[in-house]
């Protein structure tokens, strides 16, 4: 079955630690995105990539680094510089970015907490 | 800036109507999306609009005023299974950016 996979489902960070979620699709999609989620607030972006080997900022990439080595994989990491990391973290992708009528596709999340 | 905007919540009963309406202040405008989701889950595709008017699509149809900058989504014969939060998304810049509502939570009584 094609579709997004993230893990952990659940995942624990200590205060000071670097922590990576990971996002995978074997959709061929070319554009993935990074979003954050927040009681009572919409959807906001972090990062997104286009293509493999280039991604831009969101709307809040303070705190967070992204890479793109592979068309499949687009991992997050919430650096220790988030100070307030607490919050549902959804990937997304779609097929191409310039066709407006085509979704974004969502992963299942991953709840990040922090201790 | 950009702006969209959803009621927070709305409750309705088994077998009812409700309509949530979603209105938009963003700069360009290539499409209203409508999201549905799940409690802790991700957001799945309901819907979307592009041109002015109804789209329909089983028990849900969108409707689209872009003069307006308005949408609604409408739900007819609610099941308990459709209390989830409901999410526009307005695309706006040429790469297709999405720019989120904050939802609204719908609750089926019975």
């Amino acid at each position: 079955d094609g579709g997004i996979t993230q893990s952990p489902k659940y995942l624990f960070r200590k205060e000071g630690q670097n922590v990576t979620l990971s996002c995978e699709q074997n959709l061929n999609h070319d554009a993935m995105y990074w979003y954050r989620q927040d009681p009572g607030q919409g959807l906001r972006l972090i990062y997104y990539s286009q293509i493999v080997n280039d991604f831009q900022k969101g709307d809040i990439a303070e705190g967070y680094s992204v890479s793109r080595e592979k068309k499949e994989s687009f991992p997050l990491t919430v650096t220790s510089a988030q100070k307030n990391p607490t919050a549902f973290y959804l990937c997304a992708s779609s097929i191409d970015p310039k066709r407006f009528q085509e979704t974004q596709y969502f992963g299942p999340g991953t709840r990040l907490l922090v201790l | 800036g950009q702006n969209i905007d959803q009621p927070t919540e709305m409750t309705a009963t088994e077998g009812a109507i409700v309509q949530i309406n979603c209105t938009y202040q963003t700069s360009g405008f290539n499409g209203l999306f409508w999201y549905q989701q799940h409690a802790g889950e991700a957001p799945t595709f309901l819907s979307y609009n592009v041109l002015d008017g109804l789209e329909e699509k089983g028990r849900f149809s969108s409707f689209l005023s872009r003069s307006k900058g308005y949408s609604y989504l409408l739900l007819k014969e609610l099941q308990m299974k459709d209390s989830a939060s409901y999410l526009c998304a307005v695309t706006t810049d040429s790469w297709g950016k999405f720019q989120f509502g904050a939802g609204t939570q719908v609750v089926v009584t019975p």
